[in-house]
This record gives C-alpha cells, sequence and structure tokens, in this order.
C-alpha cells in the first residue's frame, strides 16, 4: 500500500532563517506530488506541483521554492523566512489512475518568530 | 477558472441527527471529480467520499452520502447518525478528468457535533 511521510512535524524557526520541509511517498511511482499552505483557520492553498522529476509548476510567487529530486521525494524551501509563512504545510500525492484522489501527509507546523 | 464554494463557515449538530454541507462550484467542463475531505483537530487531511460527474448515482460511503445535482453546480454532503468524531473542518473539492491537475478547494465548513 502507498504511504506518505512528511518531516518534520513541527518547527519553529526565526524571520530570515532557511528552510526546508520533505516529503516521500512509498508503494506508488512518477506520482504527482503536491505542496499545500493551510493559514490558521483558513482554506488550503495550493503553493507547488509536480508531474515529474523536475518538474515543478509554482501557483503563487513567494519566497518559497520546490524541487524533486527523486521520483517520490518532494521538498520544500525557502532562502529566509518570513512572518507571513507561518502556517500548517502539507505534502499530498495522487497517480493519474486514482481519478485524481489525492492523499495527503501529516502535515508540518511552521512557526517563524 | 473552477471554483468552489462553501457558504456555510460553521455548522452544528445534535449527536445521531441528520446535517447537510453545501458546496457549489463553477465549471464549464462535462466531466469531472467532486470530493468531500475531512480535517479532524489532528489536522490530517482524509477523504471522505468522491464523485465522478458522469455517475447519475450519488455516491455513499456508510453515513455519508452526497446530493450531486450537476444542472445546478451543487455538491452537498450529508452526514447520518452524526457522531462526535465527525466533529472536524469538511472541504468540498473539484477536478477535471483530464491531465495532471490539482484539486481546487473551497475554504471549507467547521462542524461541531453536540453530545
Amino acid at each position: 500500500s502507498q504511504t506518505i511521510h512528511q518531516w518534520p512535524a513541527t518547527l519553529v524557526q526565526p524571520v530570515g532563517s532557511p528552510l526546508s520541509l520533505e516529503c516521500t511517498v512509498e508503494g506508488t511511482s512518477n506520482p504527482n506530488l503536491y505542496w499545500y499552505r493551510q493559514a490558521a483557520g483558513r482554506g488550503l492553498q495550493l503553493l507547488f506541483y509536480s508531474v515529474g522529476i523536475g518538474q515543478i509548476s509554482s501557483e503563487v510567487p513567494q519566497n518559497l521554492s520546490a524541487s524533486r529530486p527523486q521520483d517520490r521525494q518532494f521538498i520544500l524551501s525557502s532562502k529566509k523566512l518570513l512572518l507571513s509563512d507561518s502556517g500548517f504545510y502539507l505534502c499530498a500525492w495522487s497517480v493519474g489512475h486514482s481519478g485524481n484522489t489525492i492523499y495527503f501527509g501529516e502535515g508540518s507546523w511552521l512557526t517563524v518568530v | 477558472a473552477q471554483t468552489v464554494t462553501q457558504s456555510q463557515p460553521e455548522m452544528s449538530v445534535q449527536e445521531a441527527e441528520t446535517v447537510t454541507l453545501s458546496c457549489t462550484y463553477d465549471t464549464s467542463e462535462s466531466d469531472y471529480y467532486l470530493f468531500w475531505y475531512k480535517q479532524p483537530p489532528s489536522r490530517q487531511m482524509i477523504l471522505v467520499i468522491r464523485q465522478e460527474a458522469y455517475k447519475q448515482q450519488n455516491a455513499t460511503e456508510n453515513r455519508f452520502s452526497v446530493n450531486f445535482q450537476k444542472a445546478a453546480k451543487s455538491f452537498s454532503l450529508k452526514i447520518s447518525d452524526s457522531q462526535l468524531g465527525d466533529a472536524a473542518m469538511y472541504f468540498c473539492a473539484y477536478s477535471i478528468t483530464s491531465g495532471n491537475t490539482p484539486l481546487v478547494f473551497g475554504k471549507g465548513t467547521r462542524l461541531s457535533v453536540i453530545a
């Protein structure tokens, strides 16, 4: 069966520091991968999605970036965090034959102080 | 662009009663998928139910069922025999069928279950 792991679960970082959130999927190949952000009490905002290695689509221009160095690995990064980057970050995956159903990781809480 | 609207930011229901959460969407596509996801306090997003637009029969999953009105572009979720564990944020989502297209989510409805 397929599983998705996301880490770290909780992160407190000072303004201006770098960020790296990692996500890996097991049990499937060539998944579509996604990063969503959920600000406190609000809906889901799609940040990035990837349909293959090295293929990243950005939905919202900001100081975040994403990379997919391996088929089942998706990394969310920032060189310098802003206070507004605080939120709950969710990694997710899907495969085409699943009818576009996406499955989410456990999420990562980021607090920028 | 496709949009998904959940007009009820908050809802409440008595335990064992039935509640319906509303969702409308805007699309020019004829074939697509619709979803309801649940986000409990743990924040883990869980798929509740999925509907394929070409299927006229409403999807059901145990106590969860949908009322899919394609012409009205409406996709409501009915929870029967509500339980305390149903308390969560519920998100409606839409996806076209072709290509690797991300889901479009509504802003969510927070459901409280009263004992």
